[in-house]
């Protein structure tokens, strides 16, 4: 089962746009992680957002996290063709395993 | 340094083959993830392993899946009486502790059963 649920499904912008990509999720969470994905490819780690932390930058990335409402947002800022990816939020849940739990991804299309 | 990596990276097997899937992790890392990806979803967690002890097999589907990581180290991850509905990819993810922490993912094993 999945807890979260990435907004839109799918996203299509030209190069130099912004992406912005939300993600809820439904109970308590140590931390959520944002993966990309490129087709038939492994996931790679963007960023690691504690439950304690509002906000967190890396290069072109941010990535916001407000837990009374249990959602996160991910902007990519100035977008390039090479961002085209699926993009995944992945929550630790407060408490329990180790594991994350998934959703079912935001595919971006970004076209030059 | 060397990332977390996976063999075979594809692998078909006729319906009822048993097929074993290795996992090996980047060095150092304590814990070991296996994960499930359907075509269009997210990965889905199978299991979990803290150095050669298995601390979550919740994700595993059912009793044909088995996973080991008897060093600590490198890990399988055995079907046996394979089914079609176990095509997908398999992925692997270490971390360094495991508390909390970022996962490191490998390429994944495609696995199509026919």
């Amino acid at each position: 089962s999945q807890q979260g649920e990435e907004d839109p499904q799918a996203l299509s912008i030209q190069e130099g746009e912004n992406a912005t990509m939300n993600c809820s999720y439904k109970t308590s969470i140590n931390n959520l992680q944002w993966y990309r994905q490129n087709s038939g490819r492994g996931l790679v780690h963007l960023i690691l957002i504690r439950s304690n932390e509002r906000e967190k930058h890396s290069g072109r990335l941010r990535v916001t996290l407000d837990t009374s409402k249990k959602s996160s947002s991910l902007l990519i800022t100035a977008s390039r063709a090479a961002d085209t990816a699926s993009y995944f939020c992945a929550t630790m849940t407060k408490g329990g395993s180790e594991k994350l739990v998934f959703g079912k991804g935001t595919k971006l299309t970004v076209n030059p | 340094g060397a990332g977390v990596s996976q063999s075979p990276r594809y692998k078909v097997a006729k319906r009822g083959q048993d097929v074993a899937l290795r996992c090996d992790p980047i060095s150092g890392h304590v814990s070991l993830f296996w994960y499930q990806q359907a075509l269009g979803q997210g990965p889905e967690f199978l299991t979990y392993f803290q150095n050669e002890a298995q601390l979550d097999k919740s994700g595993l589907p059912s009793d044909r899946f088995f996973a080991e990581r008897p060093e600590g180290s490198v890990s399988t991850l055995k079907i046996q009486r394979t089914q079609q509905e176990d095509s997908a990819v398999y992925l692997c993810a270490s971390s360094l502790t495991g508390r909390g922490e970022t996962q490191y993912f490998g390429p994944g094993t495609r696995l199509l059963v026919l």
